[in-house]
């Protein structure tokens, strides 16, 4: 069990650039998250996948923002024309069904800043 | 709109002394609460939990206590030790799968 896995784990880009993110949970865990955390802030759900279905989604994963987990193993995050706003640890976390969130597995993060 | 509020951003407590950390919350329709430890360049990892059905729930030196009538929950840590400094964050759900957090108390804890 080596954890959750996210990379890279810091990517700096250009304003209006595309970017993308993947994140590896842990083998027998079939539900992903992914959270934003800005400074100073608590970390704020964006999605979360059961397998390779979406069930639910923020209203802030804004139209610039699609996650995928197409084989119901890893997933991506990719934000189009990023915007300095979009600077943030983007948290990717993962568990087995039914535990909630004291079953979650955070990874160490990826740290996006946007220039 | 932060539906989960840590009001204290910091607190210092001495070694041995109870460490104290509270949170508010503003939607009656959360029924899991959880508490996450945030060290430096890692994720956060869960410390403790407790559903709306309990008031209090208690794990070694932590215990949770949950008022539902007030919206608030406490941790508490006792005996403190300097390993228990970090960032605190609390975190609820109606659900048991989208949480909201706070925005985290930083514990320094003085040996």
């Amino acid at each position: 069990d080596t954890g959750v896995s996210q990379n890279p784990r810091h990517k700096i880009t250009k304003r209006g650039q595309n970017v993308t993110f993947r994140c590896d949970p842990i083998s027998e865990h079939n539900r992903l998250y992914w959270y934003r955390q800005t400074l100073g802030q608590g970390p704020e759900f964006l999605t979360y996948f059961q397998n390779e279905a979406q069930l639910e989604k923020s209203r802030l994963l804004s139209d610039r923002f699609s996650a995928e987990r197409p084989k119901g193993s890893f997933s991506t995050l990719e934000i189009q024309r990023t915007e300095q706003g979009d600077s943030a640890m983007y948290l990717c976390a993962s568990s087995r069904p039914g535990t909630g969130g004291d079953g979650y597995t955070f990874g160490s993060g990826t740290r996006l800043t946007v220039v | 709109d932060q539906q989960v509020k840590q009001n204290s951003p910091s607190l210092s407590v001495q070694e041995g002394r109870i460490s104290i950390l509270n949170c508010d919350y503003t939607n009656s329709m959360f029924d899991y609460f959880l508490w996450y430890k945030k060290y430096p360049a890692e994720g956060p990892t869960f410390l403790i939990s407790i559903s709306s059905i309990k008031d209090k729930n208690e794990d070694g030196r932590f215990t949770v206590f949950l008022n539902k009538s007030a919206k608030h929950l406490s941790l508490h840590i006792v005996p403190s030790q300097p390993g228990d400094s970090a960032v605190y964050f609390c975190a609820a759900s109606p659900t048991g799968n989208q949480f909201y957090f706070g925005t985290g108390t930083s514990l320094t804890v003085i040996p």
